[in-house]
């Protein structure tokens, strides 16, 4: 069964500061990693995608992810934070070949200090 | 385009009622997916669809959570008898298609309170 875990249900930065968002995953076969933001009452917008081509994937709004198969990690990273990143950020996992459901962390919520 | 529509934004009902949550996928997407979002366990799968037939209805909590997909577009999540604990927000998503990576599109869900 596949699982992911987010470190740090909560983490707050500077505005400018570096963002780290933690996300380790299990999987017994290869899989496909996604980084998932929500804002207040929204639903979930795709950042950024893991599907077994570059190890560093690129995603919107300045955010990047590596993924490392050796630590099972698929961490997000932004170099500078901004006001308008605050919000939730949800890690998920799925099939390599299956239905592709979704299993998800669960969740970072991000504070951003002026 | 349009995205992905649900209906309505919020439902608040009292226990033991039926509720009905529908979703419009985008069109042309032939998967469709049902999450849950709760506060106690986070975002859960419910089922998904590939056109109108559900092949995984492994996630659905119990025997009053149903779902149907007509015409390859429309879903509706049926809740039978609710129970305080189905109070939550259900997602529903769609995609180009299963597998390879397609990327799952998020409607804004349907806030359910059970009272």
């Amino acid at each position: 069964a596949q699982s992911v875990t987010q470190l740090g249900s909560h983490v707050s930065v500077s505005e400018g500061a570096l963002v780290l968002l933690r996300c380790n995953y299990s999987s017994s076969v290869p899989p496909y990693l996604f980084w998932y933001v929500q804002y207040p009452n929204q639903g979930l917008q795709l950042l950024l995608k893991y599907t077994s081509a570059a190890t560093l994937v690129k995603g919107i709004n300045g955010f990047e992810a590596e993924f490392k198969k050796s630590e099972t990690s698929f961490h997000l990273t932004k170099p500078s934070a901004h006001m308008s990143d605050a919000a939730e950020y949800f890690c998920a996992v799925s099939d390599f070949q299956g239905a592709q459901k979704l299993v998800f962390g669960q969740g970072t919520r991000l504070t951003i200090n002026p | 385009g349009a995205g992905v529509s649900q209906s309505p934004s919020n439902k608040v009902t009292e226990k033991g009622k039926d509720v009905e949550l529908r979703c419009d996928p985008i069109s042309g997407h032939t998967a469709l997916y049902w999450y849950r979002q709760s506060l106690g366990q986070g975002l859960e799968f419910l089922i998904y669809f590939q056109g109108n037939s559900a092949p995984d209805k492994s996630g659905l909590p119990s025997d009053r959570f149903s779902a149907e997909r007509t015409g390859g577009s429309v879903s509706t999540l049926t809740i039978q008898r609710t129970q305080q604990e189905d109070s939550a927000v259900y997602l529903c998503a769609s995609s180009l298609g299963l597998g390879g990576g397609y990327e799952q599109y998020f409607g804004p869900g349907t806030r359910l309170t059970v009272t």
